[in-house]
């Protein structure tokens, strides 16, 4: 299984929306509703943000949300803060039932 | 909540074995799915292969099915990774997680680092 396509940065400034890509093929995202999406700061341990393509864990805030469209999962960050700022990594659940991540997308606050 | 916290990291040579330890609290752990992920510095992040609840089938990725092995201890809320014949590229910081349903990483514990060099 494949890793995952994911765009290397998204920027934007406080207060706007940005959505970051993970593209996959129709043996993982195409074919499940498993897609997770993750946030880790500099040093520290992933964070679990989206599962299951659009639900949010207790705690997550609600200008986190995630959407899918064929092979391609979506997280958008609404109403950005600078304590958004760090790595988002997206994993999906795939025919091959390993485990898999995209590459990673680095978040910047303007 | 659930807490997990890795121990066994450290230096070992190449050709090397190494055990990584896992300890969980605040989970029904015979029955919780856990997993492996790891990160080289700077990388991202790379699966490494899972336990599953209640039996405790294992699944692992390709780079290191055969050398690792992932084992559990249900009476001591306890999951390992045994390493055998490691790799400069097994070197990485390995993180412990459940998986709050089969295929999402739910919580993670603070990683141990593995070094692997002569």
């Amino acid at each position: 299984q494949s890793a995952l396509t994911q765009p290397a940065s998204v920027s934007g400034s406080p207060g706007q929306s940005i959505t970051i890509s993970c593209t996959g093929t129709s043996s993982d995202i195409g074919s499940y509703n498993f897609v997770s999406w993750y946030q880790q700061h500099p040093g520290k341990a992933p964070k679990l943000m989206i599962y299951e393509v659009s639900n949010r864990p207790s705690g997550v805030p609600d200008r986190f949300s995630g959407s899918k469209s064929a092979n391609t999962a979506s997280l958008t960050i609404s109403g950005l803060q600078t304590e958004d700022e760090a790595d988002y990594y997206c994993s999906s659940y795939g025919s091959s039932s390993t485990g898999v991540f995209g590459g990673g997308t680095k978040v910047t606050v303007l | 909540e659930v807490q997990l916290v890795e121990s066994g990291g450290g230096l070992v040579k190449p050709g090397g074995s190494l055990r990584l330890s896992c300890a969980a609290s605040g989970l029904a752990f015979s029955h919780a799915w856990m997993s492996w992920v790891r990160q080289a510095p700077g990388r991202g992040l790379e699966w490494v292969g899972r336990s599953r609840g209640g039996g405790g089938t294992t699944d692992y990725a390709a780079p290191v099915k055969g050398r690792f092995t992932i084992s559990r201890d249900d009476s001591r809320n306890t999951v390992y990774l045994q390493m055998n014949s490691l790799e400069a590229e097994d070197a990485a910081v390995y993180y412990c997680v459940w998986m709050n349903t089969v295929t999402s990483y739910g919580s993670w514990g603070q990683g141990t680092l593995v070094t692997v060099s002569s």
